[in-house]
Formats: structure tokens, C-alpha cells, sequence
């Protein structure tokens, strides 16, 4: 059964104390994954598509890198504003499932001033 | 663009009631799904779309319809709601191209729903 868990389930940081978010996945033949950000009271909101394993990508504070087994978010000197709930999402091979999202149940990160 | 709407925003319901939340995308995606959101669940898939008249089911579709009449319009009917139905709902889609790299997954602002 294909599977996303993400680890912490909360983390709480120190304006500029960096850290990483943790993704790890089972699937059959991986299409891609991927990184939201979702903000209290919206939807996810797209930062990322992964899809082999050793490509990273960057955006601002943000680093998302894979592995065959899992996906690390960095975030270097986080600030206040990077305050979200962060998912990451796979996507398994078209066929039965059409290339169907699954999601992990996220990372609440905090970082106080 | 407005990209992918939703209404209502805030929805209150009596148990035994039906309603259809309505999801509308300006981008001409063939794919739209439904999720549902629960604390502690994460986003969890009811139904989806990969076109106009092709429908099928995710994780969690009982208690649930779906019907695709058109590419901009994917709406989802409650058909007789229940406290276990209380959660927020998201609208998504994107395209279903067999390159997907670039399938970016766009997310409408959610409905919050609440069954009494």
C-alpha cells in the first residue's frame, strides 16, 4: 500500500534556527513528489516537485531535496512568516489510481521572533 | 485567471440534509478532485475527474456524489449529511498530461462544513 508519513508532527523553532522536515514514502514506481505550504483557513498552496532522487530544488529559505526512500525541506534561518503547515505529497503511476495525489498529514512548524 | 473557486465558504447543515458544494477551475485542467480534511487524517481523496463525464472514487467516497458535466465545473453533493461528514473540503485540479512534469496540483480555498 503506498504510503506518506511526515515527521515531526510539530515543530517549533527560533527565528534563524534551522532545521529540516522529514517526508518518507512507499510507492510503486514514483511519478513524483511534492512539497505545499497551507496557511490557517486556506488551501495548499505548490512549492515543489521532486522526481528523481538527488534533485533539489530552492525557493528562498526553502530546500527540497530526495532520496529513493524520502524527501527532506530545509529551512535555513527561518523567519516568523515561514510559520505554516507544511505537506508533501506523492504521486504514484498513472493507471488505476490516474496519477492520484497522496498526502501525508504534515508538519506544523513554528518560528517565534 | 481566478483559478479554482469554491462556495459556499461556511456551510451549517441539520443531519439528514443534502447539499452540493460547488468547485469551478478557468484553467481548462481535465483533472479535478474533491478532499476532505480532518485533524489528525491530513488530506484524504473522496473523488475525481481525469474529464468531462469520466468520474471514479478515492479513498473515502461513501456519502458522496460527483458529476462532471463540463472541464470548468466539479461539483460535490452530500446527499443525505451526517456529523461524520463535518470537516473542510478542497477542490483541486490540474492537468493530466503523461509528461507530468509540470502538474502543478492548484487547490481552491476550501469549505468548511458543519453537521449538526
Amino acid at each position: 500500500e503506498d504510503q506518506v508519513t511526515q515527521s515531526p508532527e510539530a515543530l517549533r523553532l527560533q527565528e534563524g534556527e534551522s532545521s529540516s522536515l522529514n517526508c518518507s514514502y512507499t510507492v510503486s514506481g514514483l511519478r513524483g513528489l511534492f512539497w505545499y505550504r497551507q496557511d490557517p483557513g486556506k488551501g495548499p498552496e505548490f512549492l515543489f516537485t521532486l522526481y528523481s532522487a538527488g534533485e533539489e530544488k530552492e525557493k528562498e529559505r526553502l530546500k527540497a531535496t530526495l532520496t529513493k526512500k524520502e524527501s527532506f525541506l530545509h529551512i535555513t534561518a527561518p523567519k516568523p512568516e515561514d510559520s505554516a503547515t507544511y505537506l508533501c505529497a506523492v504521486q504514484a503511476p498513472y493507471g488505476g489510481s490516474q496519477g492520484n495525489l497522496i498526502f501525508g498529514k504534515g508538519t506544523k512548524l513554528s518560528v517565534k521572533p | 485567471n481566478a483559478g479554482v473557486t469554491q462556495t459556499p465558504k461556511f456551510q451549517v447543515l441539520k443531519t439528514g440534509q443534502s447539499m452540493t458544494l460547488q468547485c469551478a477551475q478557468d484553467m481548462n485542467h481535465e483533472y479535478m478532485s474533491w478532499y476532505r480534511q480532518d485533524p489528525g487524517m491530513g488530506l484524504r481523496l473522496i473523488h475525481y475527474s481525469v474529464g468531462a463525464g469520466i468520474t471514479d472514487q478515492g479513498e473515502v467516497p461513501n456519502g458522496y456524489n460527483v458529476s462532471r458535466s463540463t472541464t470548468e465545473d466539479f461539483p460535490l453533493r452530500l446527499l443525505s449529511a451526517a456529523p461524520s461528514q463535518t470537516s473542510v473540503y478542497f477542490c483541486a485540479s490540474r492537468t493530466q498530461g503523461l509528461a507530468g512534469r509540470d502538474n502543478e496540483q492548484f487547490f481552491g480555498p476550501g469549505t468548511r462544513l458543519t453537521v449538526l
